[in-house]
């Protein structure tokens, strides 16, 4: 089956501290993997995505890597800000056009 | 110009109503979804509709019945209304059923059921 695992939070971190949010996936064949952003009292945005393995996918100074042999996509920044706070959902879609969501993870990023 | 709207955005409401979320998308796109999110902002799909046809029909309560006029709308009704609906609720759309197309949110309707 398909699912994805998000490492629990809620993350605090120091404004231009590195951020890492881990998140693996189990999946049948070859899923596209994303990254979403929920700002508080928002709908959820897109940040990023990546969809074949080794791609990387980028916006706004984060990255993250599909890496398949790991079956992993985790999240990093070099130096938050205080406006990066916000639940972060790590997600795959795969044949069938659904969506499976991580837990989301709450980061709080203090001045 | 918003992409995903819902109307309303609050909606507070007695055990026992029913009541209705209406969704609309202007992005031409063709997949419509429903999300539930619970306070623990866990994210649980519900529905999926593509060119107005039910594509996914999580386990839900049959008290949530979606209604898709045209594929620019995807309206949720509940009715008999209970304590543990109360979440935030999600529309969402993309582009088509190829599995590889990022989804568009709405603001979301947060329901209180008291």
């Amino acid at each position: 089956g398909n699912s994805v695992t998000q490492m629990e939070g809620p993350v605090t971190l120091s404004e231009e501290a590195f951020l890492t949010i881990n998140c693996t996936y189990t999946a049948t064949g070859y899923p596209s993997l994303f990254w979403y952003v929920q700002y508080p009292g928002e709908g959820l945005q897109l940040l990023l995505k990546a969809t074949k393995a080794d791609d990387k996918g980028s916006n706004k100074g984060f990255e993250a890597t599909y890496r398949k042999e790991t079956t992993s996509f985790h999240l990093e920044k070099g130096s938050v800000q205080v406006s990066d706070s916000a639940v972060y959902f790590c997600a795959l879609i795969n044949t069938g056009n659904q969506f499976y969501f991580g837990t989301g993870t709450s980061l709080t990023v203090i001045p | 110009d918003t992409a995903v709207s819902q109307t309303p955005k609050y909606l507070v409401t007695q055990m026992g109503n029913d009541k209705s979320i209406k969704c609309e998308q202007n992005l031409g796109h063709d997949t419509m979804y429903w999300y539930k999110q619970d306070s623990k902002k866990f994210l649980k799909i519900m529905f999926s509709y593509n060119n107005k046809e039910l594509i996914i029909n999580e386990t839900v309560p049959n008290r949530f019945s979606p209604k898709s006029p045209d594929k620019a709308h995807l309206n949720l009704h509940i009715n008999s209304l209970e304590l543990g609906d109360s979440a935030v609720y999600f529309c969402a759309s993309s582009q088509d059923l190829t599995g590889h197309d990022e989804q568009y949110f709405g603001p979301g309707t947060r329901l209180t059921v008291t």
